[in-house]
């Protein structure tokens, strides 16, 4: 079975500064990590994956992330919020070579920016 | 530009009214997938298709159907709506392997 958790129901940063959303998991098997973010009466976009490779990677509007795998981790970060990233996000996990298809989301986390 | 389309946006019925979310796709993915979205809350999967193989999850209640005639179109009938239906039905798509590409949702409001 494969969960994932993201540890802050909400995290709140100033303008300017480091954003950081925290995400760990748990899958059998290489797993395939996302990050997606949601706008209010949005669908979820699309922000980065991790599949092999480099730990480090970057997506989109300026957010990265890192695969940790001895922490079992895959992190959000940006290094200067914006208030227009102010959202609901969400990391999932889909394990390689066994339930492809199947996306377990964790259960999100909402971002504040204040201004 | 390729993408997934999601009609109604807003679907208000009344308890017990069938109802009928559509989704199309431009992106020719062979996997399509039904989420449930309540209040801020992690999407549920209810379906998904491999081309034209359906997966049910064990969890979807039989109020709950889907039909997928081509690989454009995808259909989530509710055929007797409750209060607890109401919610954001999601549409997402992917090539096997490949991140999930979501519409906008159906936001479902049962009377």
């Amino acid at each position: 079975a494969q969960s994932v958790a993201q540890p802050e129901d909400q995290v709140n940063v100033a303008e300017g500064n480091p954003l950081t959303v925290k995400c760990t998991y748990s899958v059998s098997g290489n797993p395939y990590l996302f990050w997606y973010v949601q706008y209010p009466n949005r669908g979820l976009q699309f922000l980065l994956k991790y599949i092999t490779g480099d730990n480090l990677v970057k997506g989109s509007y300026g957010f990265e992330a890192e695969f940790n795998k001895s922490q079992t981790s895959f992190h959000l970060k940006k290094p200067s919020a914006l208030v227009s990233d102010s959202a609901l996000y969400f990391c999932a996990v889909s394990a390689f070579g066994d339930s492809w298809g199947k996306f377990q989301f964790g259960a999100g986390t909402q971002v504040v920016v204040t201004p | 530009d390729a993408m997934v389309i999601q009609n109604p946006r807003y679907q208000v019925t009344q308890f017990g009214k069938p109802v009928t979310l559509s989704c199309s796709q431009t992106l020719n993915h062979n996997v399509m997938y039904w989420y449930q979205q309540k209040s801020s809350q992690a999407p549920k999967l209810l379906f998904h298709y491999y081309d034209k193989d359906f997966n049910n999850e064990a969890d979807t209640p039989d109020n709950f159907q889907s039909r997928r005639p081509n690989t454009s179109f995808c259909f989530l009938d509710i055929r007797s709506p409750g209060l607890g239906d109401a919610a954001m039905y999601l549409c997402a798509t992917s090539r096997e392997g490949g991140e999930l590409f979501f519409g906008e949702g159906s936001r479902l409001t049962v009377l």
